[in-house]
């Protein structure tokens, strides 16, 4: 089975200054797709950014982008130009390419990391 | 274009008693998926459906809860006989077709079981 491992409960940020979240994962697959999502107080799930294991250039979205380390099975986040808005839960989640059950057709999500913008 | 819709936002019930979640999955999207989030902690698989058929249980507990996804309708989890570790944000969510398609959620259901 896999498991997604984010090692930071909490993460503080000064506006306007970049921050790395922390994700790693365990697979014996290898093909898969990695996900970062926010949530928000209001407890939405949003999509951040995806990454294609088989790509080895790394995901970027505007302010977002990921250090993708397939062989180090690391999936870290990043976000420059830090805003109040991005204050929210970050989740890592993992999914499998190949139908194999086990939930396996579902996310696997990390515990999460709180990340607080400070003004 | 209106996202996954899940009802109630909130839905309290007392012990013993069942609860109804529903979810509307997005226009065009046949492949719905529920999970469940404790307080503190990511989101866990429960169970994967498409229309009229359950692919993947594996993360549903064998009694009191049961998951459909009928041809017309939305998508209903049941939990009967709720008790206090029911309590929890369920979350729906849908994606056109498997596996290479990212997962739209909604926006939850927070039940509490007094």
């Amino acid at each position: 089975a896999q498991t997604v491992t984010q090692s930071q409960p909490e993460m503080s940020v000064q506006e306007a200054e970049t921050v790395t979240l922390s994700c790693t994962y365990d697979t014996s697959e290898s093909d898969y797709y990695l996900f970062w999502y926010k949530q928000p107080p209001s407890r939405q799930m949003i999509l951040v950014i995806r990454q294609e294991a088989y790509k080895q250039q790394n995901a970027t979205e505007n302010r977002f982008s990921v250090n993708f380390q397939k062989a180090a099975k690391s999936f870290s986040l990043k976000i420059s130009d830090s805003q109040l808005g991005d204050a929210a839960m970050y989740f890592c989640a993992y999914r499998s390419q190949t139908r194999s059950g086990g939930g396996a057709d579902g996310l696997t999500f990390g515990k999460g990391t709180h990340l607080i913008i400070q003004p | 274009n209106a996202g996954v819709m899940q009802n109630p936002r909130h839905l309290v019930r007392r012990r013993g008693q069942e609860a109804r979640l529903r979810c509307s999955p997005m226009k065009g999207h046949s492949h719905v998926y529920w999970y469940r989030q404790l307080p503190e902690e990511g989101l866990k698989f429960m169970v994967y459906l498409q229309k009229e058929n359950i692919i993947d249980e594996s993360g549903m507990p064998k009694e009191r809860f049961s998951a459909e996804f009928p041809k017309e309708g939305p998508s209903i989890l049941r939990i009967q006989q709720v008790v206090r570790g029911d309590s929890a944000a369920y979350f729906c969510a849908s994606s056109p077709v498997r596996v290479n398609s990212p997962l739209h959620f909604g926006n939850g259901t927070r039940l509490t079981v007094t």
